[in-house]
């Protein structure tokens, strides 16, 4: 069954460290993955597609299909990082079909 | 401003009084969806749409309608509420099918007592 694993509900770190938010899916075909942030008072919004390799506000990402994971990684936590992230597996067949996970809260501290 | 709205933002009601969350997008997307966001089950969809007049189930529809008469409103209607559809409500659109990107509304927090 297609699943999004994202074991962490919390993830609480000190400005200045090292941050990574995992995540974990099940999936027989091709996938495509996604994580999307979630700041506080604001609206649910994408923050980068694995397709895309890109590097938003210093976040990246990297598909392991070996290990089937789509890790969130950032080298120094800012305490704007602050929010609620969520990992998404897009189905193929249609961009009807996005799984999410269950979220991971990441508090930075001062 | 490009957004999709949603409303109301907050309704306290009581078992079986038929309510309707209304979503509006003002980019002409043609796919919408709905999903519920529960305490450690994360975004379950609820209903989406690939267009106007065409919907179909997500993964947890029972207890929701839904209804696509106009390219950009998508309301979602519970006829009967009950306290298990207490939730946070979100509705999104996407306009890309390339990109997937789902631009998402700000939330409907729903109780139901």
């Amino acid at each position: 069954a297609q699943r999004v694993t994202q074991p962490e509900k919390l993830l609480s770190v000190f400005k200045g460290a090292p941050v990574e938010l995992k995540c974990n899916y099940s999936y027989s075909g091709s996938p495509e993955l996604f994580w999307y942030v979630q700041y506080s008072r604001q609206r649910l919004q994408l923050l980068l597609r694995h397709i895309s390799r890109e590097s938003i506000k210093g976040f990246t990402a990297d598909l392991n299909k070996g290990e089937t994971s789509f890790h969130l990684k950032k080298p120094f936590a800012q305490e704007e990082d602050s929010a609620m992230y969520y990992c998404a597996l897009l189905l193929s067949g249609g961009y009807n079909k996005l799984i999410f996970g269950a979220g991971t809260r990441l508090a930075v501290h001062p | 401003e490009a957004q999709v709205t949603q409303n109301p933002r907050y309704l306290i009601t009581v078992t079986g009084k038929k309510l309707t969350v209304t979503c509006s997008q003002n980019m002409n997307h043609e796919y919408m969806s709905w999903y519920r966001q529960d305490p450690g089950l994360g975004l379950r969809q609820i209903y989406y749409s690939m267009n106007v007049e065409v919907t179909d189930k997500g993964d947890v529809p029972e207890g929701y309608k839904v209804s696509r008469k106009e390219k950009r409103n998508f309301p979602l209607i519970l006829e009967s509420p009950s306290p298990n559809q207490t939730s946070l409500y979100f509705c999104a659109s996407i306009g890309d099918r390339r990109t997937g990107e789902l631009f998402f509304g700000e939330g409907s927090r729903l109780t139901v007592l």
